[in-house]
């Protein structure tokens, strides 16, 4: 079965870090471009920032939002996506999903999202 | 940044109706336009790439057009299960980005 899981929500002050995790199974991870996606309480899906395959030189991209605070990456041997978030805000209160992307580049999966609350 | 416009951003319907959500992006995408469907405390479910191809097992009375700017998703017999909020996205350039969403109620 394809399958895309979350770990590592949690609760952190601002200021703090907070290392999230998605393992996938199912299929050849390292063929794929991996995304993370937040939605905060109430509201709707933000793009956070994507990793591209080893072809692609791993690469990354990244919302404004996030920029210098967030960083993308994967371990094609584990199978793991990771989002690494330093200097964290109360705006970045949301749950946070990985995404794969697909064929005709669009997600084709999707994690069942991990909560990250930023509050003091 | 490309804005993506949902309309409308909520609508009641009846089990059996047919709904139609419009997407417009503010500039020229192509055809890189998805859909998602999203249930309360569940993850975005993928149903339409390419503007109008469904993503594998889903039901056919989904459907999608348009092409550059102009977008709609069309759910030909609305069904009891089909109450959700549906997400568009562009992913023609970087940052991507989604509308603001269209909540289907129960009439």
């Amino acid at each position: 079965e394809v399958q895309l899981v979350e770990s590592g929500g949690g609760l952190v002050q601002p200021g703090g870090s907070l290392r999230l995790s998605c393992a996938a199974s199912g299929f050849t991870f390292s063929d794929h471009y991996m995304d993370w996606v937040r939605q905060a309480p109430g509201k709707g899906l933000e793009w956070v920032g994507r990793t591209r395959n080893k072809a692609n030189s791993y690469t990354t991209e990244y919302a404004a939002s996030v920029k210098g605070r967030f960083i993308i990456s994967r371990d094609d041997s584990k199978n793991s996506l990771s989002l690494q978030m330093n200097s964290l805000k109360t705006e970045d209160t949301a749950v946070y999903y990985c995404a794969r992307r697909g064929r005709a580049w669009a997600y084709d999966i999707w994690g069942q999202g991990t909560m990250v609350t930023v509050s003091s | 940044d490309i804005q993506m416009t949902q309309s409308p951003s909520s609508l009641s319907a009846s089990v059996g109706d047919r709904v139609t959500i419009t997407c417009r992006a503010s500039q020229g995408i192509s055809n890189y336009l998805a859909w998602f469907q999203q249930k309360p405390g569940k993850a975005p479910k993928s149903l339409i790439y390419a503007a109008s191809s469904l993503q594998s097992g889903v039901p056919s009375n989904f459907s999608g057009s348009g092409s550059g700017t102009d977008f709609t998703l069309t759910i030909s017999s609305l069904q009891p299960e089909d109450f959700a909020t549906y997400y568009c996205q562009q992913y023609n350039s970087y940052p991507l980005t989604f509308g603001g969403g269209t909540k289907v109620e129960i009439k």
